[in-house]
């Protein structure tokens, strides 16, 4: 049980277009998702916190003009990149927590971008 | 502030070893603590947790230890495979979202 998934998998696009990266939680509901990026041999590093049905909530230095979440569903979240550079190359990783209080982060396998 | 960190950046084990990677906290209230494991282009995967009204929880091949006196945690790896070379992240749930340290990177020598 507990399982997440992320799709695409890895995405290589051109600078200045934009890409959507999926977070789902299979077999769970999910009130509360997390994306994370993490750059090579480095932490994960908090981006936002990503509730169903309200905005997302951003840590410092990260712009929600340009990192897009929506939590349409228990089960879905969305990031979007926009106007993507080769800076935003990284892997992005998702997490979310269960409806019943449970504690646990479960994490999706990532998501590898590649900005040319 | 309040942090979670990890005592040694790299271990390298005997394959077939015991391996022990440590982690310290430092928020006191803290009641409930995750190990996960990251394979090298692979989101982090939960391998055991504990809560703070035990000392000691075994898994298939791993023991987590919690010295709540001195906030420190541990994980233990019994007979240590190629295939647990990771690394090895403690997370502490007293905050959430979680606040990951660098973590331990573990190599298993054939």
């Amino acid at each position: 049980g507990a399982v997440v998934s992320q799709h695409p998998s890895r995405v290589i696009c051109k600078s200045g277009t934009s890409v959507k990266i999926e977070c789902r939680s299979l077999d769970f509901q999910a009130t509360t998702m997390f994306w994370y990026r993490q750059f090579p041999k480095k932490s994960l590093m908090l981006m936002a916190t990503s509730n169903e049905g309200s905005k997302a909530t951003y840590e410092q230095g990260v712009e929600k003009d340009k990192f897009l979440i929506n939590h349409a569903s228990l089960t879905l979240s969305t990031l979007t990149v926009t106007s993507a550079h080769p800076e935003d190359s990284s892997f992005y990783i998702c997490s979310a927590m269960g409806t019943s209080g449970q504690e646990t982060q479960y994490f999706g396998p990532g998501t590898r971008l590649l900005v040319l | 502030g309040e942090s979670v960190g990890l005592h040694l950046p790299t271990l390298s084990v005997q394959e077939g070893d015991n391996s022990i990677i440590n982690c310290a906290y430092s928020n006191s209230a803290s009641d409930y603590f995750i190990w996960y494991k990251q394979e090298s282009g692979k989101g982090p995967q939960f391998i055991i947790d504990i809560r703070s009204n035990m000392d000691k929880r075994q898994g298939q091949r791993v023991t987590v230890l919690l010295n709540k006196t001195v906030k420190h945690l541990s994980l233990q790896i019994a007979a240590t495979q190629p295939g647990d070379s990771a690394v090895y992240f403690c997370a502490d749930t007293g905050n959430t979202p979680l606040v990951f340290g660098k973590g331990t990177r573990l190599s298993v020598i054939a």
